[in-house]
This record gives structure tokens, C-alpha cells and sequence, in this order.
């Protein structure tokens, strides 16, 4: 029962450089989401989808892009790394209803030098 | 931006203590309460999801109350355990699509 599959966990980047955290869930979720956790600070939103073709931005959006297009996965795309996206990410799914809980996924660790 | 807030930031205390926290959310537009427990290099799991004013919910010796009316919501833990020492998130939600994180409870509970 794999549920959220979240890759890498860990990644070195250098300020500029581009790079792609994967996640797939398998539990026909609509709802998925990225957030990144910094210390002293909650998870902070920053891009969510409800469906396959759908994203929307969070809290703290600037410097990343997703898509998604298939229920399956939601990729999050750091176009130029810089050392303030250094962060522990997590990406968390979702399924219908008042009562369902966020499944999350195993977290990448991303050092920007 | 929703605020979310929880106290105590962090808390230590002795096996067998019990202990609990609290989480402050905005009293309108509540559509959801969670609780999650989240273990140094683990990923958040969830403890509790909260709907309905006056809601009690219990896991073990875990167990949680919510007041939707004035927004807080209490997580309560009997005769505390090391292993139950971690970090407790609470999240608002305001409708399906989103959760609004506070910035968590530490707990560390000595033997």
C-alpha cells in the first residue's frame, strides 16, 4: 500500500539551477498539495490542485511551478534555486469528504548553496 | 492569510504526566479540525479529524475536544509515554480544498 510517494529525499542544488520533486499518491485523491516546512514555522501552503488539469497558488507560491496532469501526479518545479528555498517539502493528498484526513508524503530535504 | 495559532510552542514533561494543548482557529467558516502527530523525520499522520461543535474524539490515551462557537479546539493526552514525544499540528480548514497549518506543539516526554 504505497499511498503518497514522495522523490528525493534529500537534493543539494546551486543557486540557479532547476529541479523537479516528484509525488504520486495511488489512492484516487482529488485534492493534492505542496508545502514547505521551515523552523519556527508551520507547513505553509504553496500550490494546491483539486483535480487533473486544476492548481491553484498557496501562501507562499513565488519560485515554484506545478501541473497536473493526471489525478495520479503533482510534480513541483523549482525554475532557479535560490538559498531561501532551502526547506523540508512535503506533498500531501487529499480525498473527498468534511471527515478525510491529508495523507503526506515521505518529505525531501532541499539545501540551495 | 487564516491564523492558526497553538500553545504551548513547546513542553517537557515526566513519564506519566498528563498533558494537554491548545489550538485557536477563526470561528467562521470552519469546515474542518485536524490533528496531527508528527515524529522527528516522519511524515505528519493524522490523529483526529474534527466537524462538528462539541465534538469529542478519543485514540487510546489521546483525545480531543472542539468548540467551533470560539474557535479552539483541545488535544489531551493521559499519563504521557516517550513515545509520545513529538510534534502536534493542528490545521483549519475553511472549505475542502485547503488546510491552514499552526506551527505545532512540541512535546518531550523524559523517562
Amino acid at each position: 500500500n504505497a499511498g503518497v510517494t514522495q522523490t528525493p529525499k534529500f537534493q543539494v542544488l546551486k543557486t540557479g539551477q532547476s529541479m523537479t520533486l516528484q509525488c504520486a499518491q495511488d489512492m484516487n485523491h482529488e485534492y493534492m498539495s505542496w508545502y514547505r516546512q521551515d523552523p519556527g514555522m508551520g507547513l505553509r501552503l504553496i500550490h494546491y490542485s483539486v483535480g487533473a488539469g486544476i492548481t491553484d497558488q498557496g501562501e507562499v507560491p513565488n519560485g515554484y511551478n506545478v501541473s497536473r496532469s493526471t489525478t495520479e501526479d503533482f510534480p513541483l518545479r523549482l525554475l532557479s534555486a535560490a538559498p531561501s528555498q532551502t526547506s523540508v517539502y512535503f506533498c500531501a493528498s487529499t480525498g473527498w469528504g468534511q471527515n478525510t484526513e491529508a495523507f503526506f508524503g515521505q518529505g525531501t530535504r532541499l539545501t540551495v548553496v | 492569510i487564516l491564523n492558526v495559532e497553538q500553545s504551548p510552542q513547546s513542553l517537557h514533561v515526566q513519564e506519566g504526566d498528563s498533558t494537554n494543548f491548545t489550538c485557536s482557529f477563526p470561528s467562521s467558516n470552519f469546515y474542518a479540525l485536524h490533528w496531527y502527530r508528527w515524529e522527528t523525520a516522519k511524515s505528519p499522520e493524522a490523529l483526529f479529524v474534527m466537524t462538528l461543535n462539541g465534538d469529542e474524539k478519543k485514540k487510546g490515551r489521546i483525545s480531543a475536544t472542539l468548540n467551533t462557537k470560539e474557535g479552539y479546539s483541545y488535544l489531551y493526552i493521559k499519563g504521557s509515554q516517550p513515545e509520545d514525544s513529538a510534534t502536534y499540528l493542528c490545521a483549519f480548514s475553511s472549505g475542502y480544498s485547503t488546510l491552514t497549518f499552526g506551527k505545532g506543539t512540541m512535546l518531550l516526554v523524559s523517562p
